[in-house]
């Protein structure tokens, strides 16, 4: 069960876009679409910010969208915020019946 | 409000073992799916297992297999992880979460998500 693949870094300047990538097999985000992104300062909770692909759950701002295509999800954060600087981390559902998370984004926003 | 609390964590030598505990509020425990998930010092997220509503079908993550023993306890609203053989790569903070599922006419779908979080508890395995 080898951790989904995500960019170490990703930063931008406020109010800008960024897109984070996630990239599994067919296995997990290509076979289903169960794809959640969380949101971790550290010494807190996480936070969930997108599950079932696209979907945003109440009290998340309209900046955080999701998308997937084949092996590949994605999280984007547009208006770019000082208070968006946190790690990302994606997660899977996969064909165990188990779930992987990715390796985790460090968002900076510059 | 949706509350997850974690206790039971701990300084345990290495071959130990530890039991966690999480007791939820706020909502219906006994409808949801629930996980364990831990953080290694430095490192990322790692899923380590899930139980369904009435604790017929448990998973892991393969490298707890074995040793780690997933429970709940329905009629007192709290999830439990039964830790032993630990090992110094078991050293984490472990959080409890809740896992809701998207039911689809009558039918709940094979994968969820984690929502809401409990603050973590942390596991130190070390002589």
């Amino acid at each position: 069960q080898s951790a989904l693949t995500q960019p170490a870094s990703v930063s931008g300047s406020p109010g800008q876009s960024i897109t984070i990538s996630c990239t599994g097999t067919s296995s997990d985000v290509g076979g289903y679409n169960y794809v959640s992104w969380y949101q971790h300062h550290p010494g807190k909770a996480p936070k969930l910010m997108i599950y079932d692909v696209s979907k945003r759950p109440s009290g998340v701002s309209n900046r955080f969208s999701g998308s997937k295509s084949g092996n590949t999800a994605s999280l984007t954060i547009s208006g770019l915020q000082a208070e968006d600087e946190a790690d990302y981390y994606c997660n899977s559902y996969t064909s165990r019946s188990t779930y992987v998370f990715g390796t985790g984004t460090e968002v900076t926003v510059l | 409000e949706v509350q997850l609390v974690e206790s039971g964590g701990g300084l345990v030598q290495p071959g130990g073992s530890l039991r966690l505990s999480c007791a939820a509020s706020g909502f219906t425990f006994n409808t949801y799916w629930m996980s364990w998930v831990r953080q290694a010092p430095g490192k990322g997220l790692e899923w380590v297992a899930n139980i369904n509503q009435d604790g017929s079908k448990k998973y892991y993550v393969d490298s707890v297999k074995g040793r780690f023993t997933i429970s709940r306890d329905n009629a007192k609203n709290s999830l439990f992880l039964q830790m032993i053989s630990l090992r110094a790569e078991d050293t984490a903070v472990y959080y409890c979460a809740r896992e809701p599922h998207l039911v689809v006419a009558a039918t709940e779908q094979g994968g969820g998500w984690f929502d809401p979080w409990g603050q973590g508890t942390l596991v130190t395995v070390s002589s």
